[in-house]
């Protein structure tokens, strides 16, 4: 069964600076694109990042982008997300999950669907 | 930005009642929609793709429909453990979710 496991979250001021990690087992990391989706206190779902399986495209909301980056290290199978110039709105459990790719032989396709998710982890944003 | 409207806001219904729930986009998505399932404390399943295809793990009395810009997510006769809130998520245009269903027992 799919398995990923968040970390890194944590209380910071706003301005500051976190790392979060997702640790993914029990499928070839490799072939898939990743996403992160956060959900603010009592609210619902944001997406927050994509990356590619490959790590060869990006992409973000205008509410994070040049704040946040996401990257990945398919030789560990993890997934990384920066988070820089933290504001109190970014407060949220921050969710990794798996995006439903399609690989042919050739390429692998983005389905943006989500099929699989981690359980989260807790940023706070506060002074 | 593609917006998504949710409704109802909040459905109580009794057991074994049909549930219907509500996704309209702000423009055509063709049938490039997923519903998702999520319960207190826990991360969202996927539910539904591609407007009607229920992913594994489901059982058949959820059902998706609908193309364009209205879409419905029903349960055919509510059980229980199908408490949760659900949303529906758009990909043609970046990915957004809906602002939820919250679908409780009365």
């Amino acid at each position: 069964q799919v398995q990923l496991v968040e970390s890194g979250g944590g209380v910071v001021q706003p301005g500051g600076s976190l790392r979060l990690s997702c640790a993914a087992s029990e499928f070839t990391f490799s072939d898939y694109g990743m996403h992160w989706v956060r959900q603010a206190p009592g609210k619902g779902l944001e997406w927050v990042a994509f990356i590619r399986f490959d790590g060869s495209n990006m992409y973000y909301p205008d509410s994070v982008k040049g704040r946040f980056t996401i990257s990945r290290d398919n030789s560990k199978n993890m997934l990384y997300l920066q988070m820089n110039s933290l504001r109190t709105e970014d407060t949220a459990v921050y969710y990794c999950a798996k995006d439903s790719t399609y690989c042919s032989t050739s390429d692998c396709y983005a389905n943006w669907y989500l099929d699989f998710w981690g359980r989260g982890t807790l940023v706070t944003v506060s002074s | 930005e593609i917006v998504l409207t949710q409704s109802p806001a909040t459905l109580s219904l009794s057991p074994g009642e049909r549930a219907t729930l509500s996704c309209r986009a702000s423009q055509s998505i063709s049938s490039y929609l997923a519903w998702y399932q999520q319960k207190p404390g826990q991360a969202p399943r996927l539910l539904i793709y591609g407007a009607s295809n229920r992913a594994t793990g489901f059982p058949a009395r959820f059902r998706g429909s609908g193309s364009g810009t209205d879409f419905t997510l029903t349960i055919s006769s509510l059980e229980p453990e199908d408490c949760a809130v659900y949303y529906c998520q758009q990909r043609t245009d970046g990915l957004t979710f809906g602002g939820g269903t919250k679908v409780e027992m009365k």
